[in-house]
């Protein structure tokens, strides 16, 4: 079955260095990918999608890689500062079929 | 702010009963779907509709259902409630079909007890 797998462990790093989130998933052949943002107790936010025949994309301090091969998402704040700390989502979208969430991972920066 | 309405923001009720969330999605935003999100199962799909009509359905029982209104809005409605179904229910958005870029509602905050 389709799987998406996030580190489930936290990720705590200090302030001003870059967070790496690694977004790995199996029996899947996406047609893009996204990255959201959810804070405690609110809805996930779209940051960025990435498509298949796209390696790289950034935006502002944000940096996001796709490797088909692989079967691999890097998502990448640099500069990262305390308002960053959140839990960060991967999802996996086809053409017009349902967009598969994984579990996120939760990113602490601390100050 | 998303843009995306739900209603009520939390709704605590028994085991057998039956409820109803709703959901106005973004202006102009002709898909709606609806997620599931508890502790232990992350974010999970329920199912999606493009203006009006049933697209894709997820993992969504049986004791569930959903529609959505000409004016767009949609409402899932949950019946026979069991202590599981406790979660974090939300209602999303997005312009065309190909679910890309959704825009999340604040969610309805689901207890039965």
């Amino acid at each position: 079955s389709q799987k998406i797998e996030q580190n489930s462990e936290a990720l705590n790093i200090q302030e001003g260095k870059t967070a790496t989130l690694t977004c790995n998933y199996t029996n899947y052949s996406p047609a893009y990918l996204q990255w959201y943002r959810q804070d405690p107790g609110r809805g996930p936010v779209f940051l960025l999608l990435i498509r298949e025949n796209e390696k790289e994309k950034r935006k502002e301090r944000l940096k996001v890689t796709f490797d088909t091969t692989l079967k691999q998402s890097l998502f990448h704040i640099t500069a990262s500062q305390p308002a960053d700390s959140a839990t960060y989502l991967c999802a996996l979208g086809s053409g017009g079929f349902k967009t598969i969430f994984g579990a996120g991972t939760r990113l602490f920066v601390k100050a | 702010d998303s843009g995306v309405t739900q209603t009520p923001k939390h709704l605590i009720t028994a085991t057998g009963q039956r409820v109803t969330l709703r959901c106005s999605p973004r202006s102009g935003d002709l898909s709606v779907y609806w997620y599931q999100q508890s502790l232990d199962q992350g974010l999970q799909f329920l199912i999606q509709y493009y203006n009006g009509e049933e697209r894709a359905k997820g993992n969504i029982l049986e004791r569930f259902s959903a529609q959505q209104f000409p004016d767009l809005h949609s409402e899932l409605n949950l019946s026979s409630l069991e202590l599981g179904d406790s979660a974090l229910y939300f209602c999303a958005s997005s312009v065309g079909i190909t679910n890309e870029k959704l825009f999340f509602g604040s969610g309805t905050q689901l207890s039965v007890l």
